[in-house]
């Protein structure tokens, strides 16, 4: 069974550019989820969804961020413009619409912002 | 506002010693309890999936234990070895399978 697949796997930007990451979830999961994760702390959902409507969406900084999910498959995170404080591991993740089975998370994309 | 803490922030053993990692939440109102292992620069590889209703799971040299009474939750290493070198994040499942995380502990194991 393929993982999760996100890509760039790296990137490096100037403030006040734009960025944007994809993420490909297993085959069959129907939820899929994007996480920042700043070094040295846990990770920090920001937005999930099922299918391609949005579940939570709380914790998104909805001036600079955006995100969406095409066909209920791939996905794409963007940030437009970057702040310094955007500097982050950006982690997507899936998993079945099912309690019983937990997460499956992407080697992540390491955006730094200069 | 659910809220999970992990000691140690740190911790360094020498090979072959047994160790518990520990991981604490404010909530007892959750679905499952996950602990999850990272690797410098990597994402993050499930260990072990706890279900709200079980005490614990087990996976070759690891333990995971759930006392969701208390809010907590133990991983204990058997046996440690330097390929164990990792952070260790423990995450719990509430709503609508959302995952809220600790800050992980990160263990090194030294030969």
């Amino acid at each position: 069974e393929a993982g999760v697949a996100q890509s760039p796997r790296y990137k490096i930007i100037e403030k006040r550019q734009s960025v944007a990451f994809w993420c490909n979830p297993i085959s069959g999961h129907a939820t899929l989820y994007w996480y920042q994760q700043i070094l040295g702390q846990g990770p920090k959902l920001l937005i999930q969804f099922q299918n391609n409507g949005v579940v939570d969406d709380s914790q998104l900084p909805k001036d600079r961020f955006s995100a969406e999910r095409l066909k209920g498959v791939d996905s794409t995170l963007k940030i437009q413009p970057a702040k310094l404080e955007d500097s982050a591991v950006y982690l997507c993740a899936s998993s079945l619409s099912n309690r019983l089975y937990g997460y499956t998370f992407g080697s992540g994309t390491r955006l730094t912002v200069v | 506002k659910q809220e999970v803490t992990q000691i140690p922030a740190a911790l360094s053993v020498p090979e072959g010693e047994n160790l518990v990692l520990n991981c604490s939440f404010t909530d007892s109102a959750i679905y499952n309890l996950q602990w999850f292992r990272q690797d410098p620069g990597k994402g993050l590889t499930s260990l072990l999936l706890i279900q709200s209703s079980q005490r614990e799971q087990t996976s070759g040299r690891l333990n995971a234990s759930l006392d969701k009474s208390s809010g907590r939750s133990t991983l204990y290493i058997a046996a440690s070895q330097p390929g164990d070198s990792a952070t260790y994040l423990c995450a719990v499942g509430e709503g609508a399978q959302k995952l809220v995380f600790g800050q992980g502990t990160r263990l090194t194991i030294n030969p």
